[in-house]
């Protein structure tokens, strides 16, 4: 099986400007979870889709929004981005149910610069 | 709030053990995970323990679990070279969200 892809796996922004990030789960996953890794604040959880639904949400500002699509494809986007949003965003999927207790599979992060 | 804590570092000598800890602070915590992240990857699920567990042992890692000191540690047996990588504790919070401690970087000395 293919692992979680995430694309693109570089990308470099001004402030001011918006950015969309893609991820790819696992075949036969509905689950999509979105987390923002930093060296000061770790790995932080930005929110889950579960069959094109939002299930859960981290503490971000209104400028981080995602979606999902049928094929359980998510995308993230960020609006108006800021100096701090300069991050490794990581993709993780599930096969579904609860989060906890079954095996997150995380993909290779995208690295977002933001200048 | 919620809240997981590791220390940021440890150097280990190749063939030694390697012990990471973490607290945690929400004890309605149900699972509770380690992960690797090598450099330029993202984050490998190593092994995870129930709360209703003490102990976990999967060849060279095992897991404790203190839940009255919400205490995690792992061990990595006979620590190789390609056990250099970040070590992730988390824990399950409330709404189903998982909680991530800031990872420990461990550091292999030959």
């Amino acid at each position: 099986k293919a692992g979680v892809t995430q694309t693109p796996r570089y990308l470099i922004k001004t402030r001011g400007q918006q950015v969309t990030l893609s991820c790819s789960p696992i075949s036969g996953h509905r689950s999509v979870s979105w987390y923002q890794q930093t060296p000061g604040q770790g790995l932080q959880f930005l929110f889950e889709y579960f069959s094109e639904t939002q299930r859960n949400k981290g503490n971000f500002p209104g400028r981080f929004s995602g979606r999902q699509f049928s094929n359980s494809r998510s995308e993230m986007n960020v609006s108006t981005l800021e100096l701090g949003d300069s991050a490794l965003y990581l993709c993780a999927s599930s096969p579904g149910g609860q989060i906890g207790g079954n095996e997150q599979f995380f993909g290779p992060g995208t690295r977002l610069t933001v200048l | 709030g919620e809240d997981v804590e590791q220390s940021l570092f440890l150097s280990v000598r190749e063939g030694d053990s390697s012990v990471i800890n973490c607290t945690y602070t929400d004890s309605s915590s149900t699972y509770l995970y380690w992960y690797k992240q090598e450099p330029g990857a993202g984050l490998q699920l190593l092994t995870y323990i129930f709360s209703n567990m003490d102990m976990k042992q999967d060849q060279r890692l095992t897991v404790l679990l203190n839940k009255k000191d919400k205490h995690l540690s792992l061990r990595i047996a006979d620590t190789q070279t390609g056990d250099s990588a970040i070590y992730f504790c988390a824990v399950t919070g409330r709404d189903d969200k998982i909680i991530f401690g800031k990872g420990t970087r461990l550091h292999i000395l030959p």
